[in-house]
C-alpha cells in the first residue's frame, strides 16, 4: 500500500533562517506531488506541484520554492523566512495518469518568531 | 472554487442526528467532486467522490448528493458520531492538470 510522509512534524524557526521541509511517498511511481499551505481556520491553498523529477509548477508568487530530486521525494525550501510563511504545510500525491484523487501527509507545523 | 482568507462556518448538531454538509462548486465543466475529512491538526482523509455522470453515491454512513443543475455538492452523514467532528472540505477537478480546487471548508461539531 502507499504511504506518505512528511517532516518534520512541527518547528518552529525565526524570522530570515532558511527552510527545509521533505515529503516522500513509498509504494507507488511517477506520482503526481503537491505542495499546499493552510493558515489556521482556513482552506487548503495550493503552493506548487509537480508531474515528474525536476518538473515543479508554481500557484502563487512568493516566498517559498520546491524541489523534486528523486521521483518519490518533494522538498520546499526558503531561503529567509517571514512571519507570513507561518502556516500547516501539506504534502499529497495523486497517481499518474488522469487520477484527480489526492492523497494527504500528515503535515508540518511551521512556526515563524 | 478556493476559499483561503474565509474563516470556517460551522455546523453543530447532536451525537445521533444526521448531519448535511454543503459546498457549493463554481466549474460546471468539472467531472469529479471529492469530500475530505480533516482532524485537528492532520493531514485531510478521503471520505467519497463521485463523478458527474452520477446524482448520489453511498459510502458507509455517507451519502454525497450532486446537483449539477445548481452546482451544489453536499456530504450526507447518518448517525453523527463524535468521531465525526472535524473540518469537512469539498474540492473539485480544475480546469487544468491532475488537481483540484477546495473549497472553503465547514466544521462539524457533534454534541455528546
Amino acid at each position: 500500500s502507499q504511504t506518505i510522509h512528511q517532516w518534520p512534524a512541527t518547528l518552529v524557526q525565526p524570522v530570515g533562517s532558511p527552510l527545509s521541509l521533505e515529503c516522500t511517498v513509498e509504494g507507488t511511481s511517477n506520482p503526481n506531488l503537491y505542495w499546499y499551505r493552510q493558515a489556521a481556520g482556513r482552506g487548503l491553498q495550493l503552493l506548487f506541484y509537480s508531474v515528474g523529477i525536476g518538473q515543479i509548477s508554481s500557484e502563487v508568487p512568493q516566498n517559498l520554492s520546491a524541489s523534486r530530486p528523486q521521483d518519490r521525494q518533494f522538498i520546499l525550501s526558503s531561503k529567509k523566512l517571514l512571519l507570513s510563511d507561518s502556516g500547516f504545510y501539506l504534502c499529497a500525491w495523486s497517481p499518474q495518469p488522469g487520477s484527480y484523487e489526492q492523497y494527504f501527509g500528515p503535515g508540518t507545523r511551521l512556526t515563524v518568531t | 472554487g478556493e476559499s483561503v482568507g474565509l474563516h470556517l462556518p460551522t455546523l453543530s448538531v447532536q451525537e445521533g442526528d444526521n448531519s448535511i454538509i454543503n459546498c457549493a462548486y463554481s466549474n460546471s465543466a468539472s467531472d469529479y467532486f471529492i469530500w475530505y475529512k480533516q482532524e485537528s491538526g492532520k493531514g485531510p482523509q478521503f471520505i467519497i467522490d463521485i463523478r458527474s455522470n452520477m446524482d448520489k453515491r453511498q459510502g458507509q454512513r455517507v451519502t454525497v448528493l450532486l446537483n449539477k443543475t445548481v452546482k451544489h455538492l453536499s456530504l450526507q452523514i447518518a448517525a453523527t458520531q463524535p468521531g465525526d467532528s472535524a473540518v469537512y472540505f469539498c474540492a473539485e477537478e480544475a480546469n487544468a492538470g491532475n488537481m483540484l480546487t477546495f473549497g472553503g471548508g465547514t466544521r462539524l461539531m457533534v454534541k455528546p
